[in-house]
């Protein structure tokens, strides 16, 4: 099956500072999802992108179906950022990436 | 309120005790989903829905059985709960183009 990678799998940041988390797939995909799990364990749906680049608020995505990778960029990055940050891409159902704990600090 | 509701949030009970948890939706979709998360895991599907009349079985449905009574409406339950099916239970939907939604989840213990 398709196999999900994300890097790093961990990210501890100062309050402010930009990060860029990777999501690579091993093989076409038509459709990807970005998710962030906070710390009370909610899941909340990000993006919703399959191809090219779309922004919301300090958040952008930016997907490249036909070389296997996905973009999440997170800017001025606030406490609240915190989490677990997951890639999925929609078969008949959902496949996860491996994830990418981030931990910003004030 | 929420696209996706999930009753209850949190629920604590004892072994073999039968337990449903409730998950509605105002999305209009037809597909619905049940996952749960292990600690410091991803999730794992445990059954899934294309439509009122269509059931399936994902890759942990042993120990738990669904009903989807409506197209807003599917139900997720444990007949007789045992205390490693303590974990953080999440509902979905999913639509064409627009992926995924996602519930606040049903924390569970069972003691």
């Amino acid at each position: 099956g398709i196999q999900v990678e994300q890097s790093p799998p961990d990210l501890i940041l100062q309050e402010g500072a930009n990060s860029t988390l990777r999501c690579n797939f091993s093989d076409s995909v038509n459709n990807l999802q970005w998710f962030h799990q906070n710390p009370w364990g909610q899941l909340i749906n990000l993006f919703y992108i399959p191809s090219g680049t779309k922004q919301n608020g300090r958040l952008s995505a930016t997907t490249v179906a036909t070389e296997r990778y996905s973009l999440l960029y997170i800017s001025s990055s606030q406490t609240t950022d915190s989490g677990v940050y997951f890639c999925a891409f929609n078969t008949d159902k959902l496949i996860f990436g491996t994830g990418t704990r981030l931990q910003v600090f004030p | 309120d929420a696209d996706v509701t999930q009753t209850p949030r949190n629920r604590i009970t004892k072994t073999g005790k039968r337990i449903m948890l409730e998950c509605s939706q105002t999305k209009g979709h037809d597909r619905m989903y049940w996952y749960r998360q292990d600690p410091g895991l991803g999730l794992r599907l445990i059954y899934y829905s294309f439509d009122v009349k269509d059931i399936n079985k994902g890759e942990i449905s042993d120990g738990y059985s669904v009903s989807r009574q409506a197209q807003a409406k599917f139900s997720l339950s444990l007949e007789s709960a045992i205390p490693n099916q303590t974990a953080l239970y999440f509902c979905a939907t999913s639509g064409s183009g627009v992926g995924y939604t996602f519930g606040s989840g049903t924390r569970l213990t069972v003691v």
